[in-house]
């Protein structure tokens, strides 16, 4: 099975400031790593994604995230944010190979202030 | 290109009634996933459908059972309602077949029960 584990349940930060929602992992076989942005009263949408390849991967909305095996870790970065930004984070991790049914963190509150 | 539905937006029942929760799926997708997201929590995943059967299930009673329709479309069934089950339940829509199918949601359906 897998697990996630956001460590930070809320993020405040100024705007245009930099922002790093950390995230880990543990699971016993390969994975796909996910970040989706949650806005209020809306759904889940898919900001960037952790197949193979690059550990650095680039998402929608100017967001990276790099993957870090040997720290089992999956933080996600912007480099200046906005008050648009201002959403709940949720990092999720998959079996690789499977019916790619992903486990989700308790998510992360990025509070954006002017 | 529709995206996924969800009906009703909210819901309110009393303890031990039943509720049924509707979900279209994004056109060309034929799996189904759902999921309860408690108030604070990350989504916690119920069951999947593919071809109108359950395709995985995630740790909930019985009394969560669900259908899909050769539309693709699907319906979430929860009996004797309990003060617990209130939650934002998330439909999600996904391609089987491709090397990795991402999942699309829904805006959900936010239930209430008294």
């Amino acid at each position: 099975a897998q697990s996630v584990t956001q460590l930070d349940s809320q993020v405040p930060v100024f705007e245009e400031a930099p922002v790093e929602l950390r995230c880990n992992y543990s699971s016993s076989v390969s994975v796909y790593l996910f970040w989706y942005v949650q806005y209020p009263n809306q759904g889940l949408q898919l900001l960037l994604k952790y197949l193979s390849g690059s550990t650095l991967v680039k998402g929608i909305n100017g967001f990276e995230a790099e993957f870090n095996k040997s720290q089992t870790s999956f933080h996600l970065r912007k480099p200046s944010v906005h008050i648009s930004d201002t959403a709940e984070y949720f990092c999720a991790v998959a079996r690789s190979g499977g019916s790619y049914i992903p486990t989700f963190g308790r998510g992360t509150s990025l509070i954006v202030h002017p | 290109e529709t995206g996924v539905t969800q009906s009703p937006t909210h819901l309110i029942k009393t303890r031990g009634q039943q509720v049924t929760l509707r979900c279209s799926s994004q056109s060309g997708h034929n799996t189904v996933s759902w999921y309860q997201q408690a108030l604070g929590q990350g989504p916690q995943f119920i069951f999947q459908y593919y071809r109108e059967e359950e395709n995985g299930r995630g740790n909930f009673p019985p009394r969560f059972s669900g259908l899909q329709f050769p539309n693709y479309s699907s319906e979430l069934n929860v009996n004797a309602l309990e003060l617990d089950d209130s939650a934002l339940y998330l439909c999600a829509s996904s391609l089987v077949g491709a090397n990795y199918n991402e999942q699309f949601f829904g805006p959900g359906t936010r239930l209430t029960v008294l």
